[in-house]
């Protein structure tokens, strides 16, 4: 079965500055995808960014990228020039591709960041 | 406006007291799902469906029931609720499984 690591229960970041949340996976899977999700204090789960496994660029959407090591098996999250809204529970999440495998969504114990003034 | 309702939002509820939450989706979504969140342990699957009429086992089952009768509702059941049940309770529906999960806002509930 599948399983997804964050290592670091918590880590702070002074504003501005840039921080990058760890995540480690473990799969027999060739093809899969990874997706980052951010839960402020309102709970809600919003998507922040994805990664597909069969393709080798790393994914960005705007002060968000991500270090996908595919042999490594490591999909890190970097926020540059942090800001106080960034301040959240983040997840990291693994699935299956749709040809084969389970069709479950499996999640890290997340990492709760805080943004510093 | 795309979403997924989950209700309520807050249920506080004794033990052995039958309860639904409800989850609904208006995006003609096929796969729909729901976790609970408990503090250290991050998101765990309870159960999940393909398509109307086909439900299965997440991680975590036990204690729950679910029905997909429609394509755009997908309702949990706790029969029997006990304590270890009270967490945070998120359904989510995709189109596509390759696709993002779009997420309810969640059900905080509390079992006495």
């Amino acid at each position: 079965a599948q399983t997804v690591t964050q290592s670091q229960p918590e880590m702070s970041v002074q504003e501005a500055e840039t921080v990058t949340l760890s995540c480690t996976y473990d799969t027999s899977e060739s093809d899969y995808y990874l997706f980052w999700y951010k839960q402020p204090p309102s709970r809600q789960m919003i998507l922040v960014i994805r990664q597909e496994a069969y393709k080798q660029q790393n994914a960005t959407e705007n002060r968000f990228s991500v270090n996908f090591q595919k042999a490594a098996k490591s999909f890190s999250l970097k926020i540059s020039d942090s800001q106080l809204g960034d301040a959240a529970m983040y997840f990291c999440a693994y699935r299956s591709s749709p040809q084969g495998g389970s069709e479950k969504l499996v999640f890290g114990k997340g990492t709760k960041l805080t943004v510093n003034p | 406006e795309a979403q997924v309702t989950q209700n309520p939002r807050y249920l506080i509820t004794v033990t052995g007291k039958k309860l639904t939450v409800t989850c609904s989706q208006n995006m003609n979504h096929e796969y729909m799902s729901w976790y609970r969140q408990d503090p250290g342990l991050g998101l765990r699957q309870i159960y999940y469906s393909m398509n109307v009429e086909v439900t299965d086992k997440g991680d975590v089952p036990e204690g729950y029931k679910v029905s997909r009768k429609e394509k755009r509702n997908f309702p949990l059941i706790l029969e029997s609720p006990s304590p270890n049940q009270t967490s945070l309770y998120f359904c989510a529906s995709t189109y596509r499984l390759n696709s993002p999960l779009h997420f309810g806002n969640g059900t905080r509930l509390t079992v006495t």
